[in-house]
């Protein structure tokens, strides 16, 4: 069954630094995603992408955030100034024109 | 944001007998639902999913009712089982509108299962 695949598994990095997170979405879905989930809550949708641009992002989506499709296959989330709040789950997401859709595995990130 | 609540944050119950996970809205624009299993460190595994045009949603052991007028909905398991034991998920989505597919979701409930 195809799968989302996400890497690091899990990334630890000092406040301040930048990280880029790594997703290779189906490769026949057209929109794809990122959430989070802080630990203990809910999960949070960060942005979606589709057509190769933003296509929503939420309010926690601000300036320190991007994201990217490099070459048509991987799908990268990058926090240029990482903060102890950044620490949690990252999941990419992608879904086909039907709904459905497919999470990764996450990328567990802690900031200290 | 409080658009899905989700306002068990537990249930316990014994194997072979029905799980009941329920799951409220608030947005009348949703108009998709979906159920995710998530076991600690993967990523959340869709269940099961319900439009806004049924009040039905059947597949396997696992059956998914929608009420709109009360803006309720809740995923029943029978018989259940051990290994569904793990936290579960409600998610909306307005396919409708200019949200792109985004998902909302609740807060989840760990549903453990005894042997």
């Amino acid at each position: 069954e195809p799968e989302v695949t996400q890497t690091p598994s899990h990334q630890v990095t000092q406040m301040g630094q930048e990280v880029i997170l790594r997703c290779v979405p189906i490769s026949n879905h057209l929109y794809f995603y990122w959430y989070r989930q802080i630990l203990g809550q809910k999960v949070e949708f960060l942005v979606s992408f589709y057509n190769n641009e933003i296509s929503e992002k939420s309010e926690i989506f601000d300036d320190q955030f991007s994201v990217e499709r490099p070459d048509g296959s991987n799908f990268t989330l990058k926090i240029r100034s990482t903060k102890l709040e950044d620490s949690a789950m990252y999941f990419c997401a992608s879904r086909d024109r039907a709904y459905g859709y497919t999470f990764g595995s996450g990328t567990r990130l802690t900031v200290v | 944001d409080q658009q899905v609540k989700q306002n068990s944050p537990s249930l316990s119950v014994q194997e072979g007998r029905i799980s009941i996970l329920n799951c409220d809205y608030t947005n009348s624009m949703f108009d998709y639902f979906l159920w995710y299993k998530k076991y600690p460190a993967e990523g959340p595994t869709f269940l099961i999913s319900i439009s806004s045009i049924k009040d039905k949603n059947e597949d396997g052991r696992f059956t998914v009712f929608l009420n709109k007028s009360a803006k309720h909905l809740s995923l029943h398991i029978v018989p259940s089982q051990p290994g569904d034991s793990a936290v579960y998920f409600c998610a909306a989505s307005d396919r409708r509108g200019t949200s792109y597919g985004k998902l909302t979701f609740g807060q989840g409930t760990i549903l453990t299962v005894h042997p």
